[in-house]
């Protein structure tokens, strides 16, 4: 597509229930990114794909959270046994090899834990 | 003026006049940085780039400043305006690797 698709663009969960999250990239990028931003916060880095293996997925705060790619592609991260701490604004960006002119970003997915 | 509270720091600007923010980047080795702009509900969004065999690079309105020696990064932003009411970023990566490395970010008012 012409940018970085992600859905839902909201979602309400409560805790303990397990969510996942899509990402759309830019078509022909090899290169995907998870990152998550808490309210008023930086960003913070989750993992990395090329194509679709994780070389990268040491910023993955526990074993509750997990992330796949396939296809080269579309990309999930699934959250299980959500808690409130996980409540944040979750942003996918990817760039094609070589990272000139950065990444593209999604405009993210808002999950609220209540 | 410009404060640091528990999360973004913040610079206030009148409507019209010059901001400039500023980054401190943490690699040595980073050769190519970038000025990423988010606003509110948005993703970040690319604004302009510099290479580190430059010092100064402008844009529409924007420039950026590089400063190697002590790893210093700069946006002027001209004539401020209500849009450019935004969080901003910067960024950093060493060619050849895979991933960037943000900065903390600042938020940016425009005051009318």
């Amino acid at each position: 597509g012409a940018g970085v698709s992600q859905s839902p663009s909201n979602k309400v969960t409560e805790k303990g229930k397990d969510v996942e999250l899509r990402c759309d990239p830019i078509s022909g990028h090899t290169a995907l990114y998870w990152y998550r931003q808490s309210l008023g916060q930086g960003l913070e880095f989750l993992i990395y794909f090329q194509g679709n293996s994780a070389p990268d997925k040491s910023g993955l705060p526990s074993d509750r959270f997990s992330a796949e790619r396939t296809g080269g592609s579309v990309s999930t991260l699934t959250i299980q046994r959500t808690q409130q701490e996980d409540s944040a604004v979750y942003l996918c960006a990817s760039s094609s090899k070589g990272l000139s002119r950065g990444y593209t970003f999604g405009s993210g997915t808002r999950l609220t834990v209540v | 003026g410009e404060s640091v509270g528990l999360h973004l720091p913040t610079l206030s600007v009148q409507e019209g006049d010059n901001s400039i923010i500023n980054c401190a980047y943490s690699n040595s080795a980073s050769d190519y940085f970038i000025w990423y702009k988010q606003e509110s509900g948005k993703g970040p969004q690319f604004i302009i780039d510099i290479r580190s065999n430059m010092d100064k690079r402008q844009g529409q309105r924007v420039t950026v400043l590089l400063n190697k020696t002590v790893k210093h990064l700069s946006l002027q932003i001209a004539a401020t305006q209500p849009g450019d009411s935004a969080v901003y970023f910067c960024a950093e990566v060493t060619s050849g690797t895979y991933k960037y490395i943000f900065g903390t970010g600042t938020r940016l008012k425009v005051l009318a």
